[in-house]
């Protein structure tokens, strides 16, 4: 079992704030890190896969780093938009599984 | 295009009767998965197929067993349901389990056991 932090566990931002979160895991073995982006009512969607230490992935207003060597992952979202309010998950893979975070749950106040 | 499709989507099941929760994908993936979802818990692997024909032992397998019936279908059964048994699954598809690649999840099963 990996232990996987999650943090701020929640946040309420006003529209047109930017934002980040934090996603921690012990940083031995490290093989993969998923984020998904979890809407109320919806499942789970795949946001960025990360392999590398030093990867940075980019999607329109979402963008993430790693940093493999200790053990952190940060979810940035530049001008928030209602349309942004889900729960965010990461999920670190040591060569096993992917173990899944509580997420952070994002709410834009229009 | 239906992604993953998941049956049911709610279910109430007493204690001690069985079940089945049915998986789909139609998108030629190799993996296919099956997740609890509980109150202040992340998502837990409860089984995995890596590729048809192939299962294998997550990290809650206690009380359920899986087929994989072909590589589109992947069911979850619960033979002698308890009530530790609630809560909200998830079938998911990826390519392979390697690093690379998403998950694509169904919408959820949500199971009440009384």
């Amino acid at each position: 079992i990996l232990n996987v932090e999650q943090s701020p566990q929640s946040l309420h931002v006003q529209e047109g704030d930017s934002t980040n979160f934090t996603c921690s895991f012990p940083s031995s073995n490290f093989y993969a890190l998923h984020w998904y982006r979890w809407e109320t009512a919806k499942s789970p969607e795949a946001l960025f896969v990360m392999t590398l230490n030093g990867d940075e992935k980019k999607k329109g207003r979402i963008s993430a780093t790693l940093n493999t060597k200790e053990g952190y992952s940060y979810l940035y979202i530049k001008g928030s938009q209602p349309e942004d309010s889900a729960t965010y998950l990461c999920a670190p893979n040591t060569g096993n599984q992917f173990y899944f975070g509580t997420g952070t749950s994002l709410t834009v106040i229009p | 295009n239906a992604g993953v499709t998941q049956t049911p989507k709610f279910q109430v099941l007493k204690t001690g009767q069985s079940m089945t929760l049915q998986c789909a994908q139609d998108m030629n993936h190799n993996s296919m998965y099956w997740y609890r979802q509980d109150p202040g818990m992340g998502l837990r692997l409860i089984y995995y197929s890596a590729s048809e024909g192939t299962t294998d032992k997550g990290e809650v397998p206690n009380g359920y067993n899986v087929s994989r019936l072909n590589k589109r279908e992947f069911s979850l059964r619960l033979e002698s349901a308890a009530p530790s048994q609630t809560s909200v699954y998830f079938c998911a598809s990826s390519w392979a389990t390697g690093a690379g690649y998403g998950y694509t999840f169904g919408s959820g099963t949500r199971l009440t056991v009384v």
